[in-house]
């Protein structure tokens, strides 16, 4: 069965410092989302991205962000400047439509 | 602003048994809700998804449902086993919009 899948698993990082968090989503599918989950705390959403250009985007995802399809196949989130508070778990998730999404496994992002 | 409540938080049950995990939302506005798993450190798979004109929907020993107009969906495990320990989340899906909505989640032990 096709599945959402992310790398890495688990990313270390220093304050400060730049992190690409990778996903390769379902292949058919045309919409693509981040998500995030501090420690504790409720699941967060991030960004929707559609047609090459985000469709939606939280308070939460302010300029340090940014996301990409780079080719046809990988979807990314990056994060100019890592904050200790960038520190929780990245899911990944991908849909047909307006639809069920498919989340991935996720990364786990540890600024220090 | 929606808001997503569950009731508990947690609960603990001996194996066999049935149980009712709660889940209500402040705006009826919304275009699909889904139940959620989250094992310990691992990412969210889904369970149902109920789209706003259905009532329920049933997969094996899962059953959810939904009373849009009084913001509750319900999921329903049967005859719980040990595996069925996990946190579920259920999360709605707003009409124009791309994110889901998560709940806090009801952190499920089934003891042997």
């Amino acid at each position: 069965e096709p599945e959402v899948t992310q790398t890495p698993s688990h990313q270390v990082t220093q304050m400060g410092q730049e992190v690409i968090l990778r996903c390769v989503p379902i292949s058919n599918h045309l919409y693509f989302y981040w998500y995030r989950q501090i420690l504790g705390q409720k699941v967060e959403f991030l960004v929707s991205f559609y047609n090459n250009e985000i469709s939606e985007k939280s308070e939460i995802f302010d300029d340090q962000f940014s996301v990409e399809r780079p080719d046809g196949s990988n979807f990314t989130l990056k994060i100019r400047s890592t904050k200790l508070e960038d520190s929780a778990m990245y899911f990944c998730a991908s849909s047909t439509t307006h639809y069920e999404q498919y989340f991935g496994p996720g990364t786990r992002l540890t600024v220090t | 602003k929606q808001e997503v409540t569950q009731i508990p938080a947690a609960l603990s049950v001996p194996e066999g048994e049935n149980l009712v995990l709660n889940c209500s939302f402040t705006d009826s506005a919304i275009y699909n809700l889904q139940w959620f798993r989250q094992d310990p450190g691992k990412g969210l798979t889904s369970l149902l998804l109920i789209q706003s004109s259905q009532r329920e929907q049933t997969s094996g020993r899962l059953n959810a449902s939904l009373d849009k107009s009084s913001g509750r969906s319900t999921l329903y495990i049967a005859a719980s086993q040990p595996g069925d320990s996990a946190t579920y989340l259920c999360a709605v899906l707003m009409d124009s919009s791309y994110k889901l909505i998560f709940g806090s989640g009801t952190r499920l032990l089934v003891r042997p």
